[in-house]
């Protein structure tokens, strides 16, 4: 078990383009979540899937954002059309229960330039 | 709506010191709350988590107590060391709900 991975780690990007950044939960966690952190700022919750079933959904992810976790397992995160208001850094979590609390990720750093 | 503030927002120490770091939240029907750490730049790492149930948890020179009444939590922090030095984050869930409801932070600076 190496814990919550996210790749990529730093991403640069121009305005307009689209994006892509993908979680590996801990193998035996069903449940992972999405944040976004700007500078100073606490996390902010975006969504969250029980398997692969997106069950909650922040008013946060505009339409341009949309997430996926087809069989269960790893989750990917678009972000279509970027602005530089999604400059931020975008952290994953999973838990196997959540009397157990997060376990959450380094993050991957988008920059929009 | 949930709310989580953290006093202060930073605060330098010299090496040593005991210190203690606060949170407060608007709404005591919380489910459990978790103190993070953040070294800059990077991602989030779980120091402890208390449960509902539960008063206070313990982890080395860590100490996380929790008083539901008066929606408050502390984190004390033992004999501090340089290498303390980074974000100390608050966040709760509530009965319902899997989100996780963060503070802004405390930034600790211990200085040898």
């Amino acid at each position: 078990d190496t814990g919550v991975s996210q790749n990529p780690r730093h991403k640069i990007t121009k305005r307009g383009q689209n994006v892509t950044f993908r979680c590996d939960p801990i193998s035996e966690h069903n449940r992972l979540y999405w944040y976004r952190q700007t500078l100073g700022q606490g996390p902010e919750f975006l969504t969250y899937f029980q398997n692969e079933a997106q069950l909650e959904k922040s008013r946060l992810l505009s339409d341009r954002f949309s997430a996926e976790r087809p069989k269960g397992s790893f989750s990917t995160l678009e972000i279509q059309r970027t602005e530089q208001g999604d400059s931020a850094m975008y952290l994953c979590a999973s838990s196997g229960a959540l009397s157990y609390g997060y376990t959450f990720g380094s993050g991957t750093r988008l920059t929009v330039v | 709506k949930q709310e989580v503030t953290q006093i202060p927002a930073a605060l330098s120490v010299p090496e040593g010191e005991n210190l203690v770091l606060n949170c407060s939240f608007t709404d005591s029907a919380i489910y459990n709350l978790q103190w993070f750490r953040q070294d800059p730049g990077k991602g989030l790492t779980s120091l402890l988590l208390i449960q509902s149930s539960q008063r206070e948890q313990t982890s080395g020179r860590l100490n996380a107590s929790l008083d539901k009444s008066s929606g408050r939590s502390t984190l004390y922090i033992a004999a501090s060391q340089p290498g303390d030095s980074a974000t100390y984050l608050c966040a709760n869930t509530q009965g319902g709900s899997e989100k996780l409801v963060f503070g802004k932070g405390t930034k600790l600076t211990v200085n040898p």
